[in-house]
């Protein structure tokens, strides 16, 4: 099982927005509505933001948004701060109750 | 509220093996599946596999299959993770990761256990 593509790094001013991507196959991302995204600060676990493409869990607030077309999941910062810079990681549920993650992307404020 | 307290930091030599543990508390342990995620230094989070608690059922990932054993206690609410013939590429923070409600997203991590394997 490949690790999904991410882009290593996005970058973006306080304020704007920054969407970043995903891509997998027909068999993970395409095949399954079952893709989650993960927050990571540097020496930390990291955090739940999305989970089955583009729902929240309570907490996350409403800048951050996930959506998906085909092999391609994305994720979409909003409102830019400070504190979101970190490391995102996408994940895929991958058939017979496995999982893939994304090679990650860095995200810095600018 | 749900905690995942993971065993401590552990140094091993090339060849032998590591039993990690995570204790689970604030929710009934035998209804949600427990993921193994490991991530070495500098590098992207890796799934490694998943136990169901309920009955002790294992997927491993294929990297990993004949050298990773996922097993659980029902009794103290604790999951194990051990990982045989350890190389130099195993050095990684191990991570324990409780799967959400739907099981197919992770909620809830413990805070992490580094493995340096090293002669």
């Amino acid at each position: 099982q490949s690790a999904l593509t991410q882009p290593p790094s996005a970058s973006g001013s306080p304020g704007q927005s920054v969407t970043f991507s995903c891509t997998g196959t027909s068999s993970d991302v395409g095949g399954y509505n079952y893709v989650s995204w993960y927050q990571q600060h540097p020496g930390k676990a990291p955090k739940l933001l999305i989970y089955e493409v583009s729902k929240r869990p309570s907490g996350v607030p409403d800048r951050f948004s996930g959506s998906k077309s085909g092999n391609t999941a994305s994720l979409t910062v909003s409102g830019l701060q400070a504190e979101d810079e970190a490391d995102y990681y996408c994940c895929s549920y991958a058939g017979s109750n496995n999982f893939v993650f994304g090679t990650g992307t860095k995200v810095t404020v600018l | 509220q749900v905690q995942l307290v993971q065993s401590g930091a552990e140094v091993k030599k090339p060849g032998a093996s590591v039993k990690v543990s995570c204790k689970a508390s604030g929710y009934t342990f035998t209804s949600y599946y427990m993921h193994w995620v490991r991530q070495a230094p500098g590098q992207g989070l890796e799934w490694m596999g998943i136990i169901n608690p309920s009955d002790g059922s294992t997927t491993y990932a294929q990297k990993f299959q004949g050298r990773v054993t996922m097993t659980r206690d029902t009794s103290t609410s604790t999951v194990y993770m051990e990982l045989s013939s350890l190389r130099s590429e195993d050095t990684a923070v191990y991570y324990c990761a409780r799967a959400d409600y739907g099981g197919n997203s992770v909620e809830y991590w413990g805070q992490g256990t580094l493995v340096t394997v090293s002669s």
